[in-house]
């Protein structure tokens, strides 16, 4: 079992719909969450960190933390054409070094 | 931009030599970490460097090795190159502070092609 796990999609959803990436984790231990965007052969990039159980929201994005079920999840509301990327799901343990990332769902957003 | 640097760009070697990537953190930053990312999945964590000193490694043999200098910039060395290294090596500066959690930011990647 993958520590982080992500479903690779691709997920294709129609332009200003809501897209939604769920991503599950084994490490009870882990306390931090983080969603990165990566567009093709470019670096990540960070879009939201969570460390509390619950929902927080930037602009168009919610990242959501569920500790009871190992689970977090990004909704990408009036999704964009710009938002068509990979979306990196990725945990660490408080005080811990180490990120350790999902392998990535492929988000199309599609006119 | 994140302000962390990476050079070179794009690298090609052969198997069985050696490689040198380097990394600028973002000003201020005293904490280097180095993933490498395959095609096709997440990035994976190498190790990280804390004030010059290795804080973390992850599973990759010792001829990945490293180093971190006093203006807190970075450099990996790989030696024995060879086709599975091939991938882009990524590197990410943060700030840990007392009581609160850092932030990872990357830079821009180093492509390394091993034929």
């Amino acid at each position: 079992q993958k520590e982080v796990e992500q479903n690779s999609g691709p997920l294709s959803v129609p332009e200003g719909a809501i897209a939604s990436l769920n991503c599950t984790y084994s490490d009870r231990v882990s306390q931090s969450f983080f969603w990165y965007r990566q567009y093709s052969g470019k670096s990540p990039e960070l879009i939201m960190s969570i460390y509390s159980n619950g929902d927080k929201e930037d602009g168009r994005f919610t990242a959501q933390l569920n500790k009871a079920s190992q689970y977090v999840s990004l909704l990408i509301r009036d999704s964009q054409p710009s938002d068509s990327a990979t979306y990196l799901c990725a945990s660490r343990r408080a005080s811990a070094s180490k990120i350790i990332f999902g392998s990535g769902t492929r988000l199309s957003i599609r006119p | 931009e994140t302000g962390v640097t990476q050079s070179p760009t794009h690298l090609i070697k052969t198997r069985g030599q050696q490689v040198t990537l380097r990394c600028s953190s973002q000003s201020g930053h005293n904490t280097v970490s180095w993933y490498q990312q395959a095609l096709g999945q997440g990035p994976q964590f190498i190790f990280q460097y804390y004030r010059e000193e290795e804080n973390g490694r992850g599973n990759f043999p010792p001829r990945f090795s490293g180093l971190q200098f006093p203006n807190y910039s970075s450099e990996l060395n790989v030696n024995a190159l060879e086709l599975d290294d091939s991938a882009l090596y990524l590197c990410a500066s943060s700030l840990p502070l007392a009581g609160s959690t850092d932030t990872q930011y990357f830079g821009p990647g180093t492509r390394l092609t091993v034929l």
